[in-house]
């Protein structure tokens, strides 16, 4: 278990609806990442948040947003969802601000965008 | 763009045997690297990391080597058992805010 919590673990929706996702970090963990994962391929970096504040932005899509709040949750809101969102997202945190420590992994929230 | 890649998509080996993972990348900013396993429906579990002012770190059954002149990291495993089936992926800080940039993944399949 790495500590990293998210929800839900499987998620189905209909095309041009919108969802939310939700990772609690590590206890203490001030940095959360998105990372979307299509069939077959690597991780792809979405978003970076460190206390609160977005660091850093990857390939990230405008219907897509994040945000991390008070307590350092994170939810990342996906829109007007397509048949290509379908993937999984992975949340990891860390307590670094930079990527100079291991960042733990969730297990995922896997979308199936219909 | 900057981008971490992998030599191989795919790995046999039998069991028991070692297993070596390569990966290229290609930032020379980069000063940190992990290794990650994932097995299927599950998340990226850490295995090692190095960082860019050693060349060798050993763990438990694995070894990770980085050569910064031809900006190669390897993943060693030893004696590998049914249970290291999984992809392996490289990740380096090599973000623009040194967030982890992740290789396309080696799928490393242990044959009995």
């Amino acid at each position: 278990d790495s500590g990293v919590t998210q929800t839900p673990k499987h998620l189905i929706t209909a095309t041009g609806q919108r969802v939310t996702l939700r990772c609690s970090p590590r206890s203490g963990d001030l940095s959360v990442y998105w990372y979307q994962q299509s069939l077959d391929q690597g991780l792809q970096f979405l978003i970076h948040y460190y206390n609160g504040e977005e660091r850093a932005k990857g390939n990230i899509l405008e219907r897509f947003s994040a945000q991390q709040f008070p307590d350092l949750h994170s939810e990342l809101n996906l829109s007007s969802l397509e048949l290509g969102d379908s993937a999984l997202y992975f949340c990891a945190s860390s307590a670094a601000v930079g990527g100079g420590t291991e960042a733990f992994f969730g297990q995922g929230t896997r979308l199936t965008v219909v | 763009g900057e981008s971490v890649g992998l030599h191989l998509p795919t790995l046999s080996v039998q069991e028991g045997d070692n297993s070596i993972i390569n990966c290229a990348y290609s930032n020379s900013a980069s000063d940190y690297f992990i290794w990650y396993k994932q097995e299927s429906g599950k998340g990226p579990q850490f295995i090692i990391d190095i960082r860019s002012n050693m060349d060798k770190r050993q763990g438990q059954r694995v070894t990770v080597l980085l050569n910064k002149t031809v900006k190669h990291l390897s993943l060693q495993i030893a004696a590998t058992q049914p249970g290291d089936s999984a992809v392996y992926f490289c990740a380096e800080n090599g973000g623009s805010a040194r967030q982890l940039t992740f290789g396309s993944g080696t799928q490393l399949t242990v044959l009995p």
